[in-house]
């Protein structure tokens, strides 16, 4: 059971808008940036988004969001290499550790 | 080049130790937390352990189901962080990486990932 909630799998066309979502409680998503990583076929992780801020070398097709015990991370105008699992990371100043969500699989249609 | 890079991945017996090293390149090692986090096959990340920068005090946290077996440690002056692993079991066969987060405290989303280390509990 993870400490965070994410969709199992959400799909789309190309060139479509998805948005992937990350549910924690006030120990975790409330309070702290909320980390998303993509990993593509089993490969090593790569960061994504910090918060709303965009690594460098992220396309600017992806942002993120944050509401409340909920964070997002949008990808507009979705392309095929995007298709990958991609999890959400916090802190949990509760529990003291970085916590992850289970992953959502994007299939990009 | 900013990287990470981890060594000692085995095959290990059960109940035998194993220690991981994750080689720092590129970026001031010593200012920023580290972490191991990993991946079963065919499951998702699993954060194990975090330990902070000398500015935080070197502290570490670890995810209670493996405390007292997992034990996080660094050497600054080498750019290396270590895991070392007792009594292993063949639930802990995993996919191990490193990773870095944003700051010293370990309280920042993560930024940058090793390619990972295989460790396989077997007889």
């Amino acid at each position: 059971q993870s400490a965070l909630t994410q969709e199992a799998s959400v799909s789309g066309t190309v060139g479509q808008t998805v948005t992937l979502s990350c549910t924690g409680d006030r120990n975790n998503v409330a309070s702290y940036a909320v980390g998303w990583y993509q990993q593509i076929s089993h490969g090593a992780p790569k960061s994504v988004m910090f918060g709303d801020s965009l690594p460098s070398g992220i396309p600017d097709r992806f942002s993120g969001s944050k509401s409340g015990t909920t964070a997002s991370l949008t990808i507009s105008g979705l392309q095929p290499e995007d298709e990958a699992d991609y999890y959400c990371s916090t802190w949990d100043f509760s529990l003291r550790a970085q916590v992850f969500g289970g992953g959502t699989r994007l299939t990009v249609l | 080049e900013v990287q990470l890079v981890e060594s000692g991945g085995d095959l290990v017996q059960p109940g035998r130790s194993l220690r991981l090293s994750c080689t720092a390149s590129g970026f001031r090692f010593a200012d920023y937390a580290m972490n191991w986090v990993r991946q079963a096959p065919g499951k998702g990340l699993e954060w194990v352990s975090l330990i902070r920068s000398g500015a935080y005090g070197g502290t570490t946290e670890n995810t209670a189901s493996m405390r007292g077996r997992f034990i996080i440690s660094r050497d600054d002056s080498k750019n290396i962080a270590y895991l070392q692993m007792n009594s292993l079991k063949s639930d802990d066969t995993a996919v191990y990486y490193c990773a870095r987060n944003r700051e010293g405290h370990g309280s920042s989303p993560i930024d940058l990932w090793g390619q990972g280390a295989l460790v396989t509990v077997s007889s």
